[in-house]
């Protein structure tokens, strides 16, 4: 069965580092998604990405928070300058051409852990 | 902006006992999309059960249905005959019409005991 896939499944960086953060949707799939989850608290969207831009953004994705579909299959997070209060836990999720009746598909998950 | 409350942080049934897990959101779409979401302890959310907004009818899905009430915008979600399987955190989600934001509540932790 056709899943999403993310890498790494736990980074530890230095703050201020970049991280990028990697996903390879489900491959038929038009609608692309992150959310973090930060330790004992909800998950919360970060942005939607369809047809090479974004779609709809939160507002905690501000200017340090970047995404791209750098070669059709990858799907990348990237946090320029981390801080203390990055760290958690980022899903990816993807949904095929009609998202409002499909689900989205999750990831297993990234645990970024900023120090 | 669309808010989902879920009320109840834990919750435990005993298993083959049914279990209702309560959410409410609040917006001011008319057209939008509500989904229940299971996170296990492997971490990977999977959808449990959806309903569309323009439907009257409650979703329904194996031991798994929903009372949704779009007045009172409440969405709560019943587990019947409940299984140790069953044991997981719960996460109401929202839909938006434009279908490019999912919004989810706090999320309940479900312990189905033998």
């Amino acid at each position: 069965e056709p899943e999403v896939t993310q890498t790494p499944s736990h980074q530890v960086t230095q703050m201020g580092q970049e991280v990028i953060l990697r996903c390879v949707p489900i491959s038929n799939h038009l609608y692309f998604y992150w959310y973090r989850q930060i330790l004992g608290q909800k998950v919360e969207f970060l942005v939607s990405f369809y047809n090479n831009e974004i779609s709809e953004k939160s507002e905690i994705f501000d200017d340090q928070f970047s995404v791209e579909r750098p070669d059709g299959s990858n799907f990348t997070l990237k946090i320029r300058s981390t801080k203390l209060e990055d760290s958690a836990m980022y899903f990816c999720a993807s949904s095929g051409g009609v998202p409002k009746t499909g689900e989205l598909f999750f990831g297993e998950g990234s645990r970024l852990t900023v120090l | 902006a669309q808010t989902v409350t879920q009320s109840q942080p834990e919750m435990s049934v005993q298993e083959a006992e049914t279990v209702t897990l309560s959410c409410t959101y609040d917006t001011s779409e008319n057209n939008y999309y509500l989904f229940w979401y299971k996170q296990p302890p492997s971490r990977q959310m999977i959808l449990v059960i959806r309903q569309e907004a323009y439907k009257q009818q409650n979703a329904t899905e194996n031991r798994f249905s929903v009372n949704f009430q779009k007045a009172a915008k409440s969405f709560s979600l019943k587990i019947s005959d409940s299984q140790l399987g069953d044991t997981a955190m719960y996460f109401c989600a929202f839909l938006n019409n434009a279908g490019n934001m999912l919004t989810f509540g706090g999320g309940t932790r479900l312990m189905v005991k033998p």
